[in-house]
């Protein structure tokens, strides 16, 4: 079975520090690969999508970048967090575009 | 700009009733949608689809009503289950979006014993 993993579940970073969020994807190849944040009283936003390695794509601009190293492997990244970065991201994947997602546990990200 | 919206932040249903949470959207390409379901501190998990050339679709407890001239899709869960209390999230997605799909506010559901 297919199993996401995404860490740390909390995390309180300054402001102007970078950031670092990893996910992994167990159990499937080739996933198509999500971040998402929900920011206080939002929907979810989706920030990056992926469809292979290397390939990234970006929905809204923002001081956030997303890296996949690996094919199952998606990492959300900043070099200088801002006190609006705070929010609940989410990790997920999905088999094909336009299909249902798995989601992560989430990282609880407030930036202080 | 908020596409899909949830109007009630919340509800409350005895056990036993029937749970009925509702969704609006504002873009009529929309064809495909689902919804989620998440517990605190957890992920959403899917729950169940609709496309647009249907206008009712069921699994279980659970049953999805989309209304494409009204722009508006309902989940009415029966009967209502103290296992359901979570929050409920509507998204929809259209043939040019690509990988996105745009998300609800969410509704918290409470379901009283």
């Amino acid at each position: 079975s297919q199993t996401i993993h995404q860490w740390p579940a909390t995390l309180v970073q300054p402001v102007g520090s970078p950031l670092s969020l990893e996910c992994t994807v167990e159990g499937t190849s080739n996933p198509n690969l999500y971040w998402y944040r929900q920011a206080a009283g939002r929907g979810l936003q989706l920030l990056f999508y992926s469809v292979g390695i290397g390939q990234i794509s970006s929905e809204v601009p923002q001081n956030l970048s997303a890296s996949r190293p690996q094919d199952r492997q998606f990492i959300l990244s900043s070099k200088k967090l801002l006190l609006s970065d705070s929010g609940f991201y989410l990790c997920a994947w999905s088999r094909a575009p336009r299909t249902e997602a798995f989601f992560g546990q989430g990282t609880r990200l407030t930036v202080v | 700009d908020q596409q899909v919206k949830q109007n009630s932040p919340s509800l409350s249903v005895q056990e036993g009733r029937i749970s009925i949470l509702n969704c609006d959207y504002t873009n009529s390409m929309f064809d495909y949608f689902l919804w989620y379901k998440k517990y605190p501190a957890e992920g959403p998990t899917f729950l169940i689809s609709i496309s647009s050339i249907k206008d009712k679709n069921e699994d279980g407890r659970f049953t999805v009503f989309l209304n494409k001239s009204a722009k508006h899709l309902s989940l009415h869960i029966v009967p209502s289950q103290p296992g359901d209390s979570a929050v409920y999230f509507c998204a929809a997605s259209h043939p040019n979006t690509g990988n996105q799909f745009y998300f609800g506010t969410g509704t918290s559901l409470t379901v009283i014993p």
